[in-house]
């Protein structure tokens, strides 16, 4: 597609429950990342992959927290018995270039309410 | 441990005039330092970029300086316009890394009044 695509892009769901959210990355980017934004906070880091494979798993906060990425291109991101800290918005990013010179391109996110 | 700091959260500027948005870093093996501009409900895209070999980088009425001694850098908007009322984050990275992972700053709320 034309830009990376995120859905949904609202989820409110009860804590306890699991969630997935999907990415749909720009054809042929081999880079996917995962980032959260908190209320008030940055972009914080979740998870790299690199075509199928995840070299940097070092942000994901708990073990309640993966996500998988077939074919080199949709990325799921599943959080189970989800809580209340987890409420943010969540943003994928895929690059096919050197991303020092031009940076990701973003998702417009998934807002995921934990009640 | 935050990395990338904005210690700002917003700024307010009048049409016409000069936005200076600030980003202070620790870690002093970053090589490669970018902006990003964000609207509501849409994602943040990529705005300019600098190497740590360069004091400054232009991009129409956008700059980023760079001051490496003092892990410090700075983006001037001249001249502001309403459309760039948005949040701007400074991004870090290492050159080298094989990931290209993103430390991110917590962002700063620019206004432009016309």
């Amino acid at each position: 597609g034309a830009g990376v695509s995120q859905s949904p892009s609202n989820k409110v769901t009860e804590k306890g429950k699991d969630v997935e959210l999907r990415c749909d990355p720009i054809s042929g980017h081999t880079a996917l990342y995962w980032y959260r934004q908190s209320l008030g906070q940055g972009l914080e880091f979740l998870i790299y992959f690199q075509g199928n494979s995840a070299p940097d798993k070092s942000g994901l906060p708990s073990d309640r927290f993966s996500a998988e990425r077939t074919g080199g291109s949709v990325s799921t991101l599943t959080i189970q018995r989800t809580q209340q800290e987890d409420s943010a918005v969540y943003l994928c990013a895929s690059s096919n270039y050197r991303v020092s010179n031009y940076g990701y391109t973003f998702g417009s996110g998934t807002r995921l309410t934990v009640v | 441990d935050q990395q990338v700091k904005q210690n700002s959260p917003s700024l307010s500027v009048q049409e016409g005039r000069i936005s200076i948005l600030n980003c202070d870093y620790t870690n002093s093996m970053f090589d490669y330092f970018l902006w990003y501009k964000k609207y509501p409900a849409e994602g943040p895209t990529f705005l300019i970029s600098i190497s740590s070999i360069k004091d400054k980088n232009e991009d129409g009425r956008f700059t980023v300086f760079l001051n490496k001694s003092a892990k410090h850098l700075s983006l001037h908007i001249v001249p502001s316009q309403p459309g760039d009322s948005a949040v701007y984050f400074c991004a870090a990275t290492y050159g080298s890394s094989n990931t290209g992972k993103l430390i991110f700053g917590q962002g700063t709320t620019l206004q432009v009044k016309p």
